[in-house]
This record gives C-alpha cells, sequence and structure tokens, in this order.
C-alpha cells in the first residue's frame, strides 16, 4: 500500500501567515488523485482540495494545492482564524486507499 | 442538500458486533459509492472499504476483510456498516462518505461525510 508521509506534524503560525503543508508518498500516486481534507476538533473531514490542485465547492481561493508523483503540497496563503484546524492528505489511486498521519495548524 | 446521517454512538462488550448506519439525502443512495473511514480517538484517519450501491459490491481493506461487512437498503436509502468481534482497539468514531457515481469509471475523493457514529467497545 501507499504510505504517506505528512510533515511537519505541527505547525505553529500566527492568523496572516502563509502556511505550506507536505504530504510525501511511498510511490508514486496514480493519475496524481490526491485529496486534502479539514478537520476541526469534533467534525467529520471537510473537503479542501481535490485532484491535487481543484478546490473543492466552496472552498476560498486562499487554499491551493500542487504536486505530483510522490511530493503534494497544501498552502493557505494567508491564514484565517477558522483555518486552524489539523489537515489530512489522502491518496485514492491505489488501493486500499490511505491517509497521511495529519497535520496540526495552531495558533502561535 | 445532499447529506448523509448516522446512527447514534454505541457502547458493546469486546466479542460483540456493531451495526452503524448511514442513511442519504437529497440524492439517490443506488447512484454513488459510500464508503467507511474510522478515527480513534485522537488519532488519524483510516479507510476501511467502500461498497457500490447500486450492485451491493464491496471492497475492504485488507485488515478489516474478514471482520467487515458492508450491506445497503435502497428502499430506504441507507447503507450499514458491521463489525464483528469487537475488541477495544475499535473504539472509534466511525464515519460514511460519498465516493464516485457508480458509472464513473475513474476513482474519486470523499465529498460529503457523515457526522460520525462513536462506537466505544469496554468490559
Amino acid at each position: 500500500e501507499i504510505v504517506l508521509t505528512q510533515s511537519p506534524a505541527t505547525l505553529s503560525l500566527s492568523p496572516g501567515e502563509r502556511a505550506t503543508l507536505s504530504c510525501g508518498a511511498s510511490q508514486s500516486v496514480p493519475s496524481n488523485y490526491l485529496a486534502w481534507y479539514q478537520q476541526k476538533p469534533g467534525l467529520a473531514p471537510r473537503l479542501l482540495i481535490y485532484d491535487t490542485s481543484n478546490r473543492a465547492t466552496g472552498i476560498p481561493a486562499r487554499f491551493s494545492g500542487s504536486g505530483s508523483g510522490t511530493d503534494f503540497t497544501l498552502t493557505i496563503s494567508r491564514l484565517e482564524p477558522e483555518d486552524f484546524a489539523v489537515y489530512y492528505c489522502q491518496q485514492y489511486g491505489s488501493s486500499p486507499r490511505t491517509f497521511g498521519q495529519g497535520t496540526k495548524v495552531e495558533i502561535k | 442538500q445532499v447529506q448523509l446521517v448516522q446512527s447514534g454512538a454505541e457502547v458493546k462488550k469486546p466479542g460483540a458486533s456493531v451495526k452503524v448506519s448511514c442513511k442519504a439525502s437529497g440524492y439517490t443512495l443506488a447512484d454513488y459509492y459510500i464508503h467507511w473511514v474510522r478515527q480513534a480517538p485522537g488519532q488519524g484517519l483510516e479507510w476501511m472499504g467502500w461498497i457500490n450501491p447500486n450492485s451491493g459490491g464491496t471492497k475492504s481493506a485488507p485488515k478489516f476483510r474478514d471482520r467487515v461487512t458492508m450491506t445497503r437498503d435502497r428502499s430506504i436509502n441507507t447503507a450499514y456498516m458491521e463489525i464483528t468481534r469487537l475488541s477495544p482497539d475499535d473504539t472509534a468514531v466511525y464515519y460514511c462518505a460519498r465516493g464516485a457515481a457508480v458509472e464513473v469509471t475513474r476513482e474519486m475523493w470523499s465529498d460529503p461525510w457523515g457526522q460520525g457514529t462513536l462506537v466505544t467497545v469496554s468490559t
């Protein structure tokens, strides 16, 4: 199975700053079928990005995804207070689908 | 709007089974795959498998293959996931999430998700 490794585990930033989250895959993700989800405490994950770089419906333009093969990035251009949460990457190009272990974006 | 509503929290003893339901509204269950994902307390997300609600076909992650059964009742637009031989390690929030349309030949992401069902396994 494809193992996804997210870094850093925790990102301490202030509102207005830029956040860069990484997701590395143990082997190439077929068709770059990679998604990013945001999860807040007590809530279900919410889809942010699909197919590496496409924003889901209603997701603000400050969220962007990039990458290919084994290296993927989620960028939040300017952090808003509501963006402090845990972010997960998931590959769905190969079975079993797998998730990264998550990156927590916390307020500095 | 498209929504998945799951059944309520459960407390089970080791060795028992639990069946979680996931009711679709705003669309026809049979038209889209349903995925199941779990999250142990304070941990990350773990994909369990999917069901094609149209055909009833399923695929499970290897670690769940002998303990997890996914089914559906098309008449009430509801999918189910049952786990047998529960252990304390199965304590988690279980989510259902909508996947690709069944007629689509490519893999797709999961959206939206149900609100989650907490299953606690304890003596």
